[in-house]
């Protein structure tokens, strides 16, 4: 159990277009889902926090109109990256929260090239 | 605020040797902590995780952690290492009060890296 999907696992993007992440709680609901970046070599830097159907919560130096986090539903979670651009190039990954548990669980990443 | 600190980027280790990699951590409230595997190009997934009760944590392939409250550390243990676990590490840590926003929300550390030699 406890199972949280992401996808694409890979995306290329041309400079300028959106590109749009997929974070799903395959088995369970996630009141809360959390969006993290990563640096080559470097650690995660968490983005924002989305709880279900309300807005996201970005941290400090997140631009919240270039990464757009919807959380409609219980099992799915979408960042879209807009008007990407090369230093937008990461690997982005979502983990997932189940009401009242004290873990979240990640997804397998995607890794974001902008070309 | 929250903030950890993994203190060795990089550990080489041949196999079959014991190794610690070790995270200290601050925060101004009452923790969870947690270590992650990283491998090249995939997620996270969980090594172990403390949350309460002993102190001694024992985790999947082998690892353990031990939560030291008045040193604020949670250093990670293996007694004999394999090959396969070559991979990069993460100690995190998150705000144990739920019901915030923040709950789930994870701090992490730097990463180590563990090489294990031949």
């Amino acid at each position: 159990g406890a199972v949280v999907s992401q996808h694409p696992s890979r995306v290329i993007c041309k400079s300028g277009t959106s590109v749009k992440i997929e974070c799903r709680s395959l088995d369970f609901q996630a009141t809360t889902m959390f969006w993290y970046r990563q640096f080559p070599k470097q650690s995660l830097m968490l983005m924002a926090t989305s709880n279900e159907g309300s807005k996201a919560t970005y941290e400090q130096g997140v631009e919240k109109d270039k990464f757009l986090i919807n959380h409609a539903s219980l099992t799915l979670s979408t960042l879209t990256v807009t008007s990407a651009h090369p230093e937008d190039s990461s690997f982005y990954i979502c983990s997932a929260r189940r009401g009242g548990g004290s873990e979240a669980f990640f997804g397998q990443g995607t890794r974001l090239t902008v070309v | 605020a929250q903030s950890v600190t993994q203190l060795d980027s990089q550990v080489p280790v041949f196999e079959e040797a014991p190794v610690e990699l070790r995270c200290n951590y601050s925060s101004s409230v009452s923790v969870y902590l947690f270590w992650y595997v990283q491998y090249p190009n995939q997620g996270l997934q969980l090594l172990l995780k403390y949350l309460s009760g002993s102190t001694l944590v024992k985790g999947i392939n082998g690892f353990e952690a031990e939560f030291n409250k008045s040193q604020t550390s949670f250093h990670l243990r293996k007694p004999s290492v394999h090959i396969s676990d070559t991979a990069e590490y993460f100690c995190a840590v998150s705000d144990r009060e739920a019901g915030g926003t923040s709950y789930g929300k994870l701090t992490f550390g730097q990463g180590t890296i563990l090489t294990v030699h031949p």
